[in-house]
């Protein structure tokens, strides 16, 4: 069962555009953490949220986490081919029997074509 | 040292091989984590190591064996797979539970059985 639900699953878009990707739960996280993830390669971290209702801005990225801490959002504003990829978003969740599970979401394939 | 470095980057073994998979940080993390990737899906959790011994065990089949040898080196130890055990093998490390650091992920070792 996926707690963590991301949509959409592929997004292709022109360069320039901008896209939102969204990861929702029914659960309660507390912290959402985002990455991005090329072919062969492993995932990068790209923001970690905490706090209901913050909002991070990385460049031309903006990461936003909702104020009952169950959902998510990311943001890219003129899209470029380099931000070609899998975002996923991943959720922890403090209780005794989960501490370390990070729980991920399907993923977004984004393509960004010139 | 901002890495997690996993050795090889590609294996292909046989069903009745026995190989290890590699994995070292040296950013003082104390957790590490092995996680399995099949193609276009997410990474699941295998293990959580913290402070050197084995805290999470996700059920997995016992011809994986994971080892830590010490605070910055991870083992991922392979006996007798299957085929349907090809996958990307990805190490991470974070800090101790903390809601705001995320995860470092490793380049990940291609593994194909054979």
């Amino acid at each position: 069962t996926q707690l963590l639900e991301q949509s959409p699953q592929f997004l292709s878009i022109q360069e320039g555009e901008n896209l939102t990707v969204y990861c929702n739960s029914s659960s309660v996280f507390s912290s959402l953490q985002w990455y991005r993830q090329e072919p062969g390669e492993g995932p990068v971290l790209l923001v970690t949220v905490v706090t209901g209702g913050e909002v991070k801005k990385l460049k031309r990225l903006t990461f936003q986490f909702g104020d009952a801490r169950k959902d998510s959002s990311l943001h890219i504003t003129a899209a470029q081919p380099g931000d070609t990829g899998l975002y996923l978003c991943a959720g922890a969740r403090r209780t005794t029997d989960s501490w370390g599970k990070l729980q991920f979401g399907a993923g977004t394939q984004v393509v960004v074509t010139p | 040292d901002t890495e997690v470095t996993q050795t090889p980057k590609h294996l292909v073994m046989g069903m009745t091989n026995k190989k290890s998979l590699k994995c070292e940080q040296h950013m003082g993390h104390r957790a590490m984590y092995w996680y399995k990737q099949k193609a276009k899906k997410p990474p699941e959790l295998m293990f959580v190591y913290s402070y050197e011994k084995l805290s999470i065990n996700e059920s997995v089949p016992s011809r994986f064996s994971p080892e830590c040898p010490n605070s910055s080196l991870l083992n991922l130890h392979l006996h007798a797979l299957q085929p349907e055990d090809s996958a990307l093998y990805l190490c991470a490390s974070s800090q101790l539970w903390d809601r705001g650091y995320g995860y470092t992920f490793g380049s990940g070792t291609r593994l194909t059985v054979v």
